[in-house]
């Protein structure tokens, strides 16, 4: 059975600091990706990844950056956290060809 | 401009009747839908998905319809249960997009009463 485990379930983090969201998949998947999910908003594509080294932006990379540097990890940095980034934050990943994905249980991030 | 729309964010029934859960798209380019359910504190969990090939797909209890020329999906449950509860997203996915890539909807809220 596929596991996405993200590193913290909860983070408290002050504005202006750097956060790191760490994502690790044990299944070999080809292409990750990190959402953030708000109330009425659904879940929103930050970035996604589909090979090592490889990024593409989503629909609201702004304030945000990502790292695979290894096939299973994948990262997420908040270069100057802000208020506005308290959210959920799911990592998700998948198969190469096929389009369902594997979520994480997610990270909720407060910023203060 | 959402592309995935999920229009109803609560839908309440009765234990033993039937769950229609709807989701609407605008995106041509979507050739591919899935149905997740999340329940709290835990991430999405795959559940149904459809090709714009075909109109039906059934797995058990559940069953996705989808209407090419109206641009609309839904998710019927039959018989609902009380363990259906759940919050329940819409994705669509278009076939040229890379890393299969998906747009969600914002999800409805099933409750299914005992």
């Amino acid at each position: 059975d596929v596991k996405v485990t993200q590193s913290s379930r909860y983070l408290v983090k002050r504005t202006g600091e750097k956060v790191f969201l760490e994502c690790v998949q044990d299944m070999d998947h080809e292409n990750m990706f990190w959402y953030r999910q708000d109330p009425g908003l659904g879940l929103r594509l930050i970035y996604f990844s589909y090979d090592v080294k490889m990024k593409e932006k989503g629909d609201i990379p702004e304030g945000y950056s990502v790292s695979r540097e290894k096939k299973e990890r994948f990262s997420l940095i908040l270069e100057s956290a802000s208020t506005n980034q308290t959210s959920m934050y799911l990592c998700a990943s998948s198969l190469a060809g096929l389009r369902s994905q594997h979520f994480g249980d997610g990270t909720r991030l407060s910023i203060l | 401009d959402q592309q995935v729309k999920q229009n109803s964010p609560s839908l309440s029934v009765q234990e033993g009747r039937i769950s229609i859960l709807n989701c609407d798209y605008t995106n041509s380019m979507f050739d591919y839908f899935l149905w997740y359910k999340k329940y709290p504190a835990e991430g999405p969990t795959f559940l149904i998905s459809i090709s714009s090939i075909k109109d039906k797909n059934e797995d058990g209890r559940f069953t996705v319809f989808l209407n090419k020329s109206a641009k609309h999906l839904s998710l019927h449950i039959v018989p609902s249960q009380p363990g259906d509860s759940a919050v329940y997203f819409c994705a669509a996915s278009a076939g040229d997009t890379n890393a299969g890539k998906s747009t969600f909807g914002d999800g409805t809220t099933l409750t299914v009463k005992p």
